[in-house]
């Protein structure tokens, strides 16, 4: 149980276009899922806390409007890279607890975004 | 402000040896403590966890060692295996159940 899927796994795209990754919940629901930042050799950093029914809660730094995150039901959350640039490209994880209020967090597989 | 951090980046172990990973937390206020494993490219996947109450939890080849009066936690691998070779983080459960890792100790097994 508690599987967490992330599409797509690997995207290159052209800068100044913008990409987005679907985070799904298979056998669980979630109210909430964390989006979180990963560079090569480095530690996660979380970006995001995605809100079923309201506003994601951004963390310091991270640009809510280059960032667009939707919760659209209890087993999705999507991350927008809007107008991506080389910048951006970095490895993308969300992650979601397997009950509500549990602290205990579950990942996804990661999506490699490159812009070129 | 407060994080949690790895005092090795790097750890080499012989197969069949056993492994410690060790992190150091700065914030006391901290109750529930978790390990990851992470293989490349892949997202992290959970190995044990542990609340502030107690200090020593075991699960199939791991132990989990919580020392709350220097706020210091390790991570025990028994018989080290090839498929063990990963980078390992410990995350705090921060504040509205936000996570907080350290940065990473990558363990490499040596046949």
């Amino acid at each position: 149980g508690a599987v967490v899927s992330q599409h797509p796994s690997r995207v290159i795209c052209k800068s100044g276009t913008s990409v987005k990754i679907e985070c799904r919940s298979l056998d669980f629901q979630a109210t909430t899922m964390f989006w979180y930042r990963q560079f090569p050799k480095k530690s996660l950093m979380l970006m995001a806390t995605s809100n079923e029914g309201s506003k994601a809660t951004y963390e310091q730094g991270v640009e809510k409007d280059k960032f667009l995150i939707n919760h659209a039901s209890l087993t999705l959350s999507t991350l927008t890279v809007t107008s991506a640039h080389p910048e951006d490209s970095s490895f993308y994880i969300c992650s979601a607890p397997p009950t509500s209020g549990q602290e205990t967090q579950y990942f996804g597989p990661g999506t490699r975004l490159l812009v070129l | 402000g407060e994080s949690v951090g790895l005092h090795l980046p790097t750890l080499s172990v012989q197969e069949g040896d056993n492994s410690i990973i060790n992190c150091a937390y700065s914030n006391s206020a901290s109750d529930y403590f978790i390990w990851y494993k992470q293989e490349s490219g892949k997202g992290p996947q959970f190995i044990i966890d542990i609340r502030s109450n107690m200090d020593k939890r075991q699960g199939q080849r791991v132990t989990v060692l919580l020392n709350k009066t220097v706020k210091h936690l390790s991570l025990q691998i028994a018989a080290t295996q090839p498929g063990d070779s990963a980078v390992y983080f410990c995350a705090e459960n921060d504040y509205g159940n936000k996570l907080v890792f350290g940065a990473g100790t990558i363990l490499r097994v040596k046949s």
